[in-house]
């Protein structure tokens, strides 16, 4: 079965250090995201993309946070430099029909990411 | 604007009786609805959606859920828990006049006793 390949699955940095994620998505889905959970909540979209292209950041912080897919397939979040509070998962996700009426998404395993 | 609520932040049920984790949505259009599970330290995996089609709606590992619109509803039920079915749960809505953008509710932990 198809999946979406997120590394590295656990990262431990410092505050004021930066961090990068990387997501592959299933072959021939052209719409990805990143969502970030904090412990206890649901999953918030950070950044939404269509092909190589930003739908959707209206809730990255964009001072500190970076989002790239540079040939529509795979993406990079990057945080720098990272705070405390960006302890959290981060959950890349693909789709296959962004317009359809049901935007059924297929999640990786996510990055935890922990700030000291 | 869209919303999920999720009425319970934990549910706890001994194996083998049923299961109820509840979910009120608010949405302008007609939406279409999800829930998903996710197992510590996994990613989401779909357990079922409804788009407009039939309103009780079956998913994997014998979950269902029905839609009611009068109620603003879309609560997910099993007969039987299994002690596997120990995660969390979240309901999500998607509207189409919010671009089909996912709206995700708190999340509900559902604990399995044996």
């Amino acid at each position: 079965e198809a999946e979406v390949a997120q590394s590295p699955r656990y990262k431990i940095t410092e505050k004021s250090q930066a961090v990068a994620f990387w997501c592959d998505p299933i072959s021939g889905h052209a719409t990805l995201y990143w969502y970030r959970q904090i412990l206890g909540q649901g999953p918030e979209l950070l950044v939404q993309f269509q092909d190589e292209s930003v739908v959707d950041d209206s809730q990255l912080p964009k001072d500190r946070f970076s989002a790239e897919r540079l040939k529509g397939v795979d993406s990079t979040l990057k945080i720098q430099p990272a705070e405390l509070g960006d302890s959290a998962m981060y959950l890349c996700a693909s789709s296959f029909q962004p317009g359809s009426g049901a935007n059924v998404l297929t999640f990786g395993a996510g990055s935890r990411l922990t700030v000291l | 604007a869209q919303s999920v609520t999720q009425l319970d932040s934990h549910v706890s049920v001994s194996e083998g009786t049923p299961v109820l984790l509840r979910c009120n949505y608010s949405s302008s259009y007609s939406p279409s609805l999800f829930w998903y599970v996710q197992h510590p330290n996994k990613g989401l995996q779909l357990l079922l959606k409804y788009t407009s089609a039939a309103t009780l709606v079956k998913g994997i590992n014998g979950f269902e859920a029905e839609f009611k619109k009068s109620e603003t509803s879309f609560h997910l039920t099993k007969p039987s828990a299994h002690m596997s079915d120990a995660a969390e749960y979240f309901c999500v809505v998607s509207d189409y006049n919010a671009g089909n953008m996912l709206t995700f509710g708190g999340g509900t932990r559902l604990m399995v006793k044996p």
